[in-house]
């Protein structure tokens, strides 16, 4: 079965504390990208990556950092220095054999919550 | 002026109505459109795409208007399942690189029995 998975579904962060959000996909897709969604709004980009060793930050970048070591894999850190963390992680992928025509694939997300 | 913009809703329909919603975008050069669904606490699936003047799945029919630069999404015979928010996402990118789908905040829909 082709698709993206992000693990884990649930992330509780302590205070100072930095956590990281796995997304993984095997559908040889060459760009991933990281959004944040809060209650009833819309996704905002966080970092985006279209190929291997390269990344760029999104419209809410502070805070964060990812790292693009595989194609298959652009795991997400929520560093102590972002104040507001709790929210819906979605992680997403797209082909990019027609940047003009490509649309994203969303993996199920990780909840993080801030204790 | 923000690049999607959709009424956020909410629309409370009777199962059975046929109910549409719109959405407008600011770059006259988008060339691909999307409609997509969003269950309560899950991922955004792509639902529908439109690459030239309309598509048709079933129920659902999606309509684009260039001149206007909206596109819509028509629900007809409305099921209790169809109750989700409906995301409206454009493709304003050039030939290449990523990053060039910008996406609405969604339009929430419930089908009321």
């Amino acid at each position: 079965d082709g698709g993206i998975t992000q693990s884990p579904k649930y992330l509780f962060r302590k205070e100072g504390q930095n956590v990281t959000l796995s997304c993984e996909q095997n559908l040889n897709h060459d760009a991933m990208y990281w959004y944040r969604q809060d209650p009833g709004q819309g996704l905002r980009l966080i970092y985006y990556s279209q190929i291997v060793n390269d990344f760029q930050k999104g419209d809410i970048a502070e805070g964060y950092s990812v790292s693009r070591e595989k194609k298959e894999s652009f795991p997400l850190t929520v560093t102590s220095a972002q104040k507001n963390p709790t929210a819906f992680y979605l992680c997403a992928s797209s082909a990019l054999y027609n940047a003009r025509e490509e649309t994203q694939y969303f993996g199920p997300g990780t909840r993080l919550l801030v204790l | 002026r923000k690049e999607v913009e959709q009424d956020p809703g909410p629309f409370n329909v009777p199962e059975g109505a046929t109910v549409a919603f719109n959405c407008t975008y600011s770059n006259s050069a988008s060339q691909s459109f999307f409609w997509y669904r969003q269950d309560c606490r899950k991922e955004p699936k792509l639902l529908m795409s439109v690459y030239s003047s309309g598509n048709e799945d079933g129920r659902f029919t999606a309509q684009l208007n260039r001149a206007s630069q909206y596109i819509s999404l028509l629900i007809r015979d409305s099921k209790l399942s169809d109750s989700a928010t409906y995301l409206c996402v454009v493709n304003m990118g050039d030939q290449t690189g990523a990053n060039n789908l910008f996406f609405g905040t969604g339009t929430r829909l419930t089908v009321i029995p």
